[in-house]
């Protein structure tokens, strides 16, 4: 059974850099047919997909353009975990923050899902 | 706003069928598929329907998923209480290179 476990920080203050972590189990990062993604969800309740990374013989990531200059999505291995950044963040970064599996039905199903996490922007 | 669109709002009575529609262009729904999420509040949202009318193991057949040209569709059919929650159409979009959503519609059982 695959599980993702976030962690990280509920509260940012502007202009910092916005960090969590996906723990995966029953599944590994490295896999050659699933990617990790990472979703937002605002708080009137619009989803926004932010990037992912996966494993193809090497690694590849792709980023939403909203967030491009800001967003890094990193793996670990040793850890089978993966990571997102996202830097210089403002009130309107408030967001529940997902992790998400995708590549077991298609390329971009979001099969299984992390619990979420609150994060608040503010000083 | 969201690249693709939905209706806020649907509802409908015990029993009855609800289709939810969403629309899109030819960049996302036109030449992609199309993903359903379904999300109580308070939950992570959980895959529907796959590959436009794929329903994943344990996903009651009273859910069903199309796709015409640049728009799609989930029907509830024999609609119960418990359908009461929020649906996301979700799709590919090969102009931003990224994935795009619906606003989500909510569905209430009156």
């Amino acid at each position: 059974q695959v599980q993702l476990q976030q962690s990280g920080p509920g509260l940012v203050k502007p202009s910092q850099t916005l960090s969590l972590t996906c723990a995966i189990s029953g599944d590994s990062v490295s896999s050659n047919s699933a990617a990790w993604n990472w979703i937002r969800q605002f708080p009137s309740r619009g989803l926004e997909w932010l990037g992912r990374t996966y494993y193809r013989s090497k690694w590849y990531n792709d980023y939403a353009i909203s967030v491009k200059s800001r967003i890094t999505i990193n793996s670990d291995t040793s850890k089978n975990q993966f990571s997102l950044q996202l830097n210089s963040v403002t009130p309107e970064d408030t967001a529940v923050y997902y992790c998400a599996r995708s590549g077991s039905y298609g390329n971009n199903d979001f099969d299984i899902w992390g619990q979420g996490t609150v994060v608040t922007v503010s000083s | 706003q969201s690249v693709l669109t939905q209706p806020p709002s649907a509802s409908g009575t015990p029993g009855q069928r609800v289709t939810i529609f969403c629309s899109g262009s030819s960049s996302n729904i036109g030449s992609n598929y199309v993903y359903w999420y379904q999300q109580f509040p308070g939950t992570a949202p959980k895959l529907l329907i796959y590959r436009n009318n794929q329903r994943p193991s344990g996903v009651p057949d009273r859910f069903s998923g199309s796709k015409s040209g640049t728009s799609a569709s989930l029907a509830i059919s024999g609609l119960r209480s418990e359908d009461e929650a929020d649906y996301y159409c979700g799709a590919w979009d090969d102009s931003l290179s990224g994935y795009v959503f619906g606003i989500g519609t909510k569905v209430t059982v009156l």
